[in-house]
């Protein structure tokens, strides 16, 4: 399984744009990049997922390069209530029938006002 | 329902206690995951349930702990004889399938605290 290191923690104020890189020098050609984020008292909620190049939704874009060896998470005009922990994982996603997660520690994003 | 719930929100067990932590998958969610959680850390794969088979195990610490999902839907986690260490949030996830690629859905887990 390809290892994923990303930053402890990071700051930001509401408004900005956030990019929160992660490292996957040993992803594997049939793995996909997904990241999750968790709320205090919740549990760990579904992001984005992608495989290559970018990758956009209704909150979040990932941008992978071409060598696939890091991935960008990025969140547009934060606010307050993005602050939590965002997980990067790395797997594939259709092996086996099934993929357990591996979560790292995660990143801790604290928006201030 | 609309999500995965899980019950109780909060446990706390004396040292040697048997609890049992209940989940309840979304419906029609063929697979089923349990988490452990350690306060700052990232979620833990316990064990993976497909319907009612248990498939993998690998997760568990010890034999302590013990999973089961008997009609492929609700899933109870065991643990016997609980220990300090135990004390952690435990997550459930499911999914409809196998695959994640549109992500799997997680409970807001039970936190156990063992004294």
């Amino acid at each position: 399984l390809a290892k994923t290191t990303q930053p402890i923690s990071m700051d930001s104020y509401e408004g900005q744009e956030v990019n929160i890189t992660c490292s996957h020098n040993n992803i594997a050609t049939n793995d996909y990049i997904t990241w999750y984020q968790q709320f205090p008292s919740q549990g760990p909620r579904f992001i984005i997922q992608g495989y290559k190049t970018k990758v956009t939704n209704e909150v979040a874009s990932l941008f992978i390069p071409a060598d696939r060896k890091s991935s960008t998470l990025s969140l547009p005009r934060v606010s307050l209530s993005d602050t939590a922990v965002y997980y990067c994982l790395v797997g594939d996603i259709f092996s086996g029938g099934y993929n357990k997660l591996i979560f790292g520690a995660g990143t801790r994003l604290a928006v201030h006002p | 329902g609309a999500g995965v719930s899980q019950s109780p929100r909060y446990k706390v067990a004396k040292r040697g206690q048997d609890v049992a932590l209940r989940c309840d998958p979304i419906s029609g969610h063929v697979s089923l995951f349990w988490y452990q959680q350690a306060l700052g850390q990232g979620p833990e794969f316990l064990t993976y349930f497909q319907n009612e088979a248990q498939l993998d195990k690998s997760g568990l610490p010890s034999d302590r702990f013990f999973a089961e999902r008997p009609e492929g839907s609700v899933s109870t986690l065991k643990i016997q004889r609980t220990q300090q260490e135990d004390s952690a949030v435990y997550l459930c996830a499911s999914s409809l399938a196998g695959t994640q690629d549109i992500g799997y859905t997680f409970g807001s887990g039970t936190r156990l605290t063992v004294v």
